[in-house]
């Protein structure tokens, strides 16, 4: 299994749709998670942290599930401007570093 | 709301030649990182650093690379003798504390193009 894996997409939504991602990843011994947004040849940029069951912001919802090792990232009423490549990630062995998933790249239209 | 800042944007070298890649973290933070992402893939760790010493590195990070943290302020990241495969996005990071539990603030990156 890799480390981080993602469904690469894309999803195209339209506006006020609910779409969902998921993520697997290898290390059982992972105690945080995060989804990051990119946008195109940007920096990723932080949108939420997972320390236990979940995490919701607004519009966004995420879930863990240890036992089936795998993170969800819920969109609730998609906007033009969610449109960017989600990227699942979780800390590395050590603390010393983020480990990346390739991305779920999602396009939001009128 | 203080952020990390890269210079240059761009970086046009040719193969052989060195270059060095700035980074101004943010300035309480201790752990710095570089990572790379070549276009069209994902995002790679490179390095991280605390406390002036190495703390992980990648298997990318070979000999050609290195990193210096000269001053109080600037982490640099110097590629000794550039190849083509080492054109890519590089981003630096910080964060206040270790990963995990703590954000890591990602700057805006330089683009490296190798010719």
């Amino acid at each position: 299994r890799k480390e981080v894996e993602q469904d690469p997409g894309p999803f195209n939504v339209p506006e006020g749709a609910t779409v969902a991602f998921n993520c697997t990843y290898s290390n059982s011994a992972s105690q945080s998670f995060f989804w990051y947004r990119q946008d195109c040849r940007k920096e990723p940029k932080l949108l939420m942290s997972v320390y236990s069951s979940g995490n919701e912001d607004g519009r966004f919802t995420a879930q863990l599930n240890r036992a089936s090792q795998y993170i969800s990232l819920l969109i609730r009423d998609s906007k033009l401007s969610d449109s960017a490549t989600y990227l699942c990630v979780v800390p590395g062995g050590g603390y010393n570093k983020l480990i990346f998933g390739a991305g779920t790249r999602l396009a939001v239209h009128p | 709301e203080p952020e990390v800042t890269q210079t240059p944007s761009h970086q046009v070298t040719q193969m052989g030649q060195e270059v060095i890649l700035r980074c101004v973290p943010i300035s309480n933070h201790l752990y710095f990182y570089w990572y790379r992402q070549i276009l069209g893939q994902k995002v790679e760790f490179l390095v991280s650093f605390y406390n002036n010493e190495i703390s992980e590195k990648s298997e990318i990070f070979d000999d050609q690379f290195s990193v210096e943290r000269p001053d109080g302020s600037n982490f640099t990241l110097k590629i000794r003798s550039t190849k083509l495969e080492d054109s890519a996005m590089y981003f630096c990071a910080s964060s206040a504390r270790t990963v995990g539990t703590d954000t890591q603030y990602f700057g805006p990156g330089t683009r490296l193009t190798v010719l």
